[in-house]
């Protein structure tokens, strides 16, 4: 069982639908990274939580240490949303240990 | 502010050849850490320099692999001889000392045939 753990690990949504994606984790960790993976494989920090909730545009990320949970919504829903979209816990030391990822398509 | 770039963005490859890939931090961190995607697979831990030190490299999966920072800036992650299985994309990441966020270079994607 991974120390981190994603679902779902595809999701369709049409354009403008609320979309959450969950990352549970198994572990201590010091921080939660949401990271995204476009289609050209590169990779893009979206935000970094110790606690509490980040809002950055349409997306918001919040964090739960008790229940070791976080969730990445998308509000309004665009194509351009469609990526990977990846959680990654802060474990020993500063190194990451990532979920398997949520593919997301938005369709038109 | 430059980002974290890496070099090449792909690069295909024999079996039993030899890849160097290359990260340049942003300026001024002293993390370096090194991932790697199999195809289908979670993104994994490599290792992690702080400045031109291994801090942490348990996660390098055998010695065909070797990692370097001369100097304290850039890396170098060279696999030698290649396997079918080295096939992926390696991601480059960098931090500051003491912060939690890791700033990722673009990738590379290594094709091994």
């Amino acid at each position: 069982k991974n120390e981190v753990e994603q679902s779902p690990q595809n999701l369709t949504a049409q354009e403008g639908e609320f979309i959450t994606i969950n990352c549970s984790y198994s572990v201590g960790i010091s921080a939660l990274h949401w990271l995204q993976q476009h289609p050209g494989g590169g990779i893009v920090s979206l935000f970094m939580l110790s606690s509490g909730k980040k809002k950055h545009g349409r997306l918001i990320a919040t964090i739960n240490i008790q229940e070791k949970h976080s969730s990445l919504h998308i509000t309004a829903s665009h194509p351009r949303d469609s990526a990977v979209y990846i959680c990654g816990g802060q474990t020993s030391g500063s190194r990451l240990t990532f979920g398997e990822g949520t593919q997301l398509t938005v369709n038109p | 502010e430059a980002g974290v770039t890496q070099f090449p963005s792909h690069s295909v490859i024999e079996k039993g050849q030899t890849v160097t890939l290359r990260c340049d931090p942003i300026s001024g961190h002293d993390n370096l850490y090194w991932y790697r995607r199999v195809m289908g697979k979670e993104i994994k831990f490599l290792l992690h320099f702080v400045k031109e030190s291994k801090q942490d490299e348990s996660g390098m999966p055998n010695n065909r692999f070797l990692a370097e920072r001369t100097g304290g800036t850039y890396s170098t992650l060279k696999v030698q001889p290649a396997e079918l299985e080295d096939s992926g994309v390696y991601f480059c990441a960098s931090s500051q000392v003491r912060q939690y966020t890791q700033y990722f270079g673009p990738g590379t994607r290594l094709t091994v045939l």
